[in-house]
Formats: structure tokens, C-alpha cells, sequence
């Protein structure tokens, strides 16, 4: 099977710029994730969606960062405006169902705001 | 509310020499319990999981890992590491909604 695509891999902004990251799941999966992992820690939970319907976003930065999941498919998070606390590689990962099935990951971008 | 502790950033080991690489969660609920590994340059994958029935689980690879629910642990064990074992290792806790990662493992192979 197809693994989970994110795009792009790497992205350079200003602070104070717009980015969008785009993330299509593995066919079939209803759970889709965002998460952030900065350089040292472990992937940090931004949002969860279970369908086209928001779990979790209690970790999202409202203020900045959006993200939607239209038709229960593809997803796309934005941050504006970028700060540079939000240098990190951004992971997507979708599962079959939430809780107990195993995450599968995308290869992440990398964004970086100077 | 849960939480993941991995409480070693860094491990170095002398190859085939064996490794522990130690996690404790806390949660108020039941819980799933997963090693994920990340390869250099690579993204993460899972490595084993605890859902229910035995304690012990075994990735292919000849990890284990062993759910102590009266100590809260889920630490993942190697009796002889390889160069190739060189990775990123995140322990992360499952409840009905959500996964939680620790703050990562990362295992240094020495010739």
C-alpha cells in the first residue's frame, strides 16, 4: 500500500511569512494526525482528526495555526504568521482508528524560519 | 491526563553488547503501549506494540518489550545491539482517543 505522502520536504520562510504543509493518509484510514517535533524532543500532538471531524487540537496554537481535513481525505496545516519557535520538522501520520492502531507516518517537512 | 517518561536522551553501547532503554507512563485509563523507532534520515516507524494478552512483544529485529503495569513501564530490551540499530527510540502511550510520544531514546552503536 501507498504510505502517507506529505509535501514539501523542506521549506525555508521569513518570520511573519504563511507556509501550508499538505499531508494525503493511507487510503482508508479515518484518523489523521499533526504533529510537531523540534530538533531533541519527541513529536508533539497539534491536532486529530477522526474523519473530517476534529478529536484533539487542545495543543494548537489557534492564534497561528489552522488546519482542515476536507471529505475526510487529505489535510493541510498553515501557520501565519511563522515565529521562530516554529523551526521544526511537521509530521503527519494517519491510522485506521484512534487509540489502539499503529500510527503510519509520513517523512515529514522541515521548516525552517529565519 | 497521561504521560510518557523516557528517562535516557542518549545511550551508548559497544556492539553486541546488550541494551534497556527505559519508558513509565501515567494514566488515569487503560492504556496501548508502542515502541516507535526513527532510522537516520528516515521517518518513524512502529517497532512493537503492547495492546492486551501477554506482557512480553518482540519486534522482528530481536527487540522485546515488557509491560510491568504495577511499575508502569514499557521498556524495550536488546540482548546483543548491531550497528544497525543505530536510531531514535520513542516510547508512546495509547488510550482510547490519543497518543502521547515520549521525548526519545537515542541509541549510539560503538564498534
Amino acid at each position: 500500500e501507498a504510505g502517507v505522502a506529505q509535501s514539501p520536504r523542506y521549506k525555508i520562510i521569513e518570520k511573519r511569512q504563511s507556509v501550508a504543509f499538505w499531508c494525503n493518509p493511507i487510503s482508508g484510514h479515518a484518523t489523521l494526525y499533526w504533529y510537531q517535533q523540534i530538533l531533541g524532543q519527541g513529536p508533539k500532538l497539534l491536532i486529530q482528526f477522526q474523519n473530517n471531524g476534529v478529536v484533539d487540537d487542545s495543543q494548537l496554537p489557534k492564534d497561528r495555526f489552522s488546519a482542515e481535513r476536507l471529505k475526510g481525505v487529505d489535510s493541510t496545516l498553515k501557520i501565519q504568521p511563522a515565529k521562530l519557535e516554529d523551526s521544526a520538522v511537521y509530521l503527519c501520520a494517519s491510522s485506521l482508528d484512534m487509540g489502539f492502531a499503529p500510527l503510519h507516518f509520513g517523512n515529514g517537512t522541515r521548516l525552517t524560519v529565519t | 491526563a497521561q504521560s510518557v517518561t523516557q528517562l535516557d536522551s542518549q545511550v551508548p553501547v559497544f556492539e553486541e553488547a546488550p541494551v534497556e532503554l527505559r519508558c513509565n507512563y501515567s494514566s488515569s485509563v487503560s492504556v496501548y503501549l508502542f515502541w516507535y523507532v526513527q532510522y537516520p534520515n528516515q521517518g518513524l516507524q512502529l517497532l512493537l506494540k503492547y495492546l492486551s494478552g501477554s506482557t512480553l512483544v518482540e519486534s522482528i529485529n530481536g527487540f522485546e518489550a515488557e509491560f510491568n503495569k504495577s511499575q508502569t513501564s514499557f521498556h524495550l530490551r536488546k540482548p546483543s545491539v548491531h550497528i544497525s540499530d543505530t536510531a531514535e527510540y520513542f516510547c508512546a502511550v495509547g488510550s482510547a482517543s490519543k497518543i502521547i510520544f515520549g521525548s526519545g531514546t537515542r541509541l549510539s552503536i560503538r564498534p
